[in-house]
């Protein structure tokens, strides 16, 4: 299975709207709702923000909400703020029962 | 809040065993998946395998040949065996939980992270 495709790095200024792209393929990312995303400051543990393409687990912002079209997975971050400056992994179940993530992309606040 | 903790050595040798635990605390290791994730310096995250606390596992196609994942209830511990390493194991290595009794994949819970360096 390979790694989903990420954006190595994305940027935006304070109270901007960004979008990540999280590329699979129908064997993943196009074959079901499951795609996750995750939060990691630098030396931190993930935390999970988004499942099942647009659900967010209770307690994480509204500011960060999901969407899918085919292959292709989209974190958005609303209103961003400078504790968003962080990495973002995206992942995803597979058609064989396994799960991949993306390589991450690097959020910095301009 | 649940608690997880990986431990084991920090260094192993090429061609050798990388073994690590994670004992989870504040909590019961069942019914949930457990899963070790691991992440090379610089690099994104690697799924490596799951275990359900029934026993049940699944692995990463990848390393499959090379991984071998059991859980103690009895100690709320669950480990992550790797055989034949190389240097491009080296990585944080992750303990985590599935999101609810269902979720295989969706981690809430996870260890700080160990650092194993594999080089001789």
């Amino acid at each position: 299975q390979s790694a989903l495709t990420q954006p190595a790095s994305v940027s935006g200024s304070l109270g901007q709207s960004i979008a990540i792209s999280c590329t699979g393929t129908s064997s993943d990312v196009g074959a079901y709702n499951h795609v996750s995303w995750y939060q990691q400051h630098s030396g931190k543990v993930p935390k999970l923000i988004i499942y099942d393409v647009t659900e967010r687990p209770s307690g994480v912002s509204t500011r960060f909400s999901g969407s899918k079209s085919g292959n292709t997975a989209s974190l958005t971050i609303s209103g961003l703020q400078a504790e968003d400056e962080a990495d973002y992994h995206c992942g995803s179940y597979t058609t064989i029962s396994t799960y991949v993530f993306g390589a991450g992309t690097t959020v910095t606040i301009l | 809040q649940v608690q997880l903790q990986e431990s084991g050595p920090g260094l192993v040798k090429p061609s050798e065993t990388l073994s690590l635990i994670c004992t989870v605390s504040s909590g019961s290791i069942s019914p949930y998946y457990w899963s070790w994730v691991r992440q090379p310096p610089g690099k994104g995250l690697e799924w490596i395998a799951y275990i359900h606390s029934s026993g049940r596992t699944n692995y990463n196609p990848s390393l499959k040949s090379r991984v071998i994942i059991s859980v103690d209830t009895s100690r709320n511990q669950f480990s992550l065996a790797l055989i034949s390493v190389t240097t491009a194991d080296t990585a944080v290595y992750y303990c985590a939980r599935g999101y609810s009794s269902t979720r295989e994949f969706e981690l809430d819970y996870w260890g700080q992270g160990t650092l194993v360096t594999v080089s001789s």
